[in-house]
């Protein structure tokens, strides 16, 4: 098993550029999530999904956008980058309902 | 609204001290699970343990301990001797029957082990 991949591990981008991380799992987990990183701050929520075809809002997701069309993909869009979404972006994903969750390497973005 | 504090920023031991990490946590429902995870400085996240609400028996693996206090709601962990490798930044984290999928994840604490 693989586990939970991303991709790309690092990214520079521009204000105003789109982008996609992608997260995939082969554990045939139900829940997967998107969480970014900031000093001091913990994790934060942005997007998870409790199954393929459902998704839903965390704590923070303005600027981002997901879909969940199989159970093995999670990808997180960035509609237009903004220098307040330099952060590491973590994709995790659960068997379900108060499982421990597992966390991808992450994805080191930096928006100029 | 659910809410985890962990009020220590970063702690400072010398090899083979004990350090205790404070986990405390904010929830209305009755059934919740709790987490701790573990940051090295690679960068990676690490699960530690799962605890649900209704155990509150404490949990020792290796040189790590975890006690649980539903009348304080705390979630507090230990590392017995500690070592150079348990140096990491851990957090805390809490998910629950209104919040399922969602985990709410304390600030972290740094642990500095020094030789």
């Amino acid at each position: 098993n693989a586990g939970v991949t991303q991709t790309p591990k690092f990214q520079v981008l521009k204000t105003g550029q789109s982008m996609t991380l992608q997260c995939a799992q082969d554990m045939n987990h139900e829940y997967m999530s998107w969480y970014r990183q900031d000093p001091g701050m913990g994790l934060r929520l942005i997007h998870y999904s409790v199954g393929a075809g459902i998704t839903d809002q965390g704590e923070v997701p303005n600027g981002y956008n997901v879909s969940r069309s199989t159970t093995e993909d999670f990808p997180l869009r960035l509609l237009s980058a903004a220098p307040s979404q330099t952060s590491v972006y973590f994709c995790a994903s659960s068997y379900g309902q108060g499982r421990e969750q597992f966390f991808g390497p992450g994805t080191r973005l930096t928006v100029l | 609204a659910q809410k985890v504090t962990q009020a220590q920023t970063e702690i400072s031991v010398v090899e083979k001290e004990d350090v205790t990490l404070d986990c405390v946590y904010e929830t209305r429902d009755t059934t919740y699970y709790l987490f701790w995870y573990k940051q090295p400085p690679s960068g990676e996240l690490v699960f530690l343990i799962r605890r649900n609400s209704f155990d509150e028996q404490n949990e020792i693996s290796g040189r790590y301990s975890w006690n649980f206090q539903k009348s304080t709601s705390s979630f507090n962990f230990t590392i017995t001797a500690s070592q150079v490798v348990d140096s990491a930044v851990y957090f805390c984290a809490l998910t629950s029957t209104d919040s399922w999928g969602k985990l709410q994840f304390g600030a972290g604490t740094q642990v500095v082990v020094t030789p």
